[in-house]
Parts: structure tokens; sequence; C-alpha cells
């Protein structure tokens, strides 16, 4: 399968655990891109990562949430001390370059009792 | 900020009937604008992507057009058939980060 891979598919957490969000984009695609739809909303930007490299994080909240895209092995989405309001779909997207398609994987669906 | 706003929310049609789905924008400086499909519990699947330069791009029974100037995008889907049901988003590039703002989406619902 070439596609954008995630994992896990769902995710159960406890409030105050620790969340890692994986994402393998698609072969030859060193560009990531995290989304997350929250119940009812729209989906929202949250980071945009090359690889060892965060371009723009502008979407991400402050505290509590990270993201790293290593030389080696998936992008990895960090949500620490999981609150109730975490429970989302994360989307994963790569793209080839910058403004190319975006392909998205089949998200991870979170939730956090 | 921009902002996308695509009507209408929800769609009911029979089967076999041609339509219209409909996304606006608030600022008319895009890169390039994309429609995707989304199925119930899965990802989104990218139908069209029309750059800015473009005004419509076309694939299978889809039309997709973009007026950049009036802030405005349709997707025609031609002879609808039930496996058509799902949420369609657009989705704007503003090219400044790459990073997609996205509508509510249009719940569709083809009846057989």
């Amino acid at each position: 399968n070439a596609g954008v891979m995630q994992n896990p598919r769902h995710l159960v957490r406890r409030r105050g655990q620790e969340a890692r969000l994986r994402c393998s984009p698609m072969k030859g695609h060193s560009h990531v891109y995290w989304y997350r739809q929250l119940p009812e909303e729209g989906l929202k930007f949250m980071v945009y990562l090359q690889k060892e490299n965060i371009i723009d994080e502008s979407g991400m909240p402050k505290e509590r949430f990270s993201a790293e895209f290593p030389k080696e092995g998936p992008s990895i989405l960090r949500i620490q001390q999981v609150v109730r309001g975490d429970s989302a779909a994360y989307f994963c997207a790569s793209s080839g370059g910058s403004h190319q398609p975006q392909h998205f994987g089949d998200g991870t669906r979170l939730s956090i009792l | 900020k921009q902002e996308v706003t695509q009507i209408p929310a929800a769609l009911s049609v029979p089967e076999g009937e041609n339509l219209v789905l409909n996304c606006s924008f608030t600022d008319s400086a895009i890169y390039n604008l994309q429609w995707f499909r989304q199925d119930p519990g899965k990802g989104l699947t990218s139908l069209l992507l029309i750059q800015s330069s473009q005004r419509e791009q076309t694939s299978g029974r889809l039309n997709a057009s973009l007026d950049k100037s009036s802030g405005r995008s349709t997707l025609y889907i031609a002879a609808s058939q039930p496996g058509d049901s799902a949420t369609y988003l657009c989705a704007v590039n503003l090219g400044a980060g790459n990073m997609l703002t996205f509508g509510g989406g249009t719940r569709l619902m083809v009846k057989p």
C-alpha cells in the first residue's frame, strides 16, 4: 500500500495520559501535514513539517502538543496530559512538494475517557 | 483570515440527478483549491485540484470550476449514483505555509 499510513486507527486514553499518533507519508513524499477534526466541526490545520524541520505550527495549541518528522521513521504527533477536549479525529497528509496535492491517511480517532 | 463556506450543508437527491455543490472563500489570493470526498470513518480522497490560473478541471462525472475574482468554486456531479453518497469538502491553499483551509462540507445522500 503506497498511501499515507496512520496508526493506530483508534486510540483510547484516560485524562492525563500521553497520546502518540504516527504517520508514514506516501513513498517519495517529504512534506507532512497534521489536521484535526473535532466532533461536528471541520478540519483544522495544525502543523506542517518537512524532514527534521517544522515549517509552520501556527495551528497547533501552544501547550501539550508537539510534532516531529525525524530523518528516519514516521512523523509523530504527541499530546501530553490529554483532556476530554482532545477527543477528535487526527488526520495526516503528505505531498511531494510545497503546493502539490495533499494526500490524506484514514486518520486516528482519539477518545479520552 | 481565510474563511471557506460550503452550501448546502446537506443535500438529498434521487439517483440520476445532476447536482451542484458550492464553495465560497473570502480571500481570493489563493494558490489552488482542492475538492475532497470523505466517507464515514475514513480519510479524505482527493477528487480534483484546480490551480489559481485554471478555470475548471474534469474527472469522469465530476467537474469543478473556479472563479477566483468572486471567491467561488462549484463541484458538478453528473448522473449521481448511490455510491456518490459521502461528505464533500473543498479546501483552499493560500500558498504561504501550504496549509489547507477547509469548508464545513456538504453531506450528500443519493437515494436509489
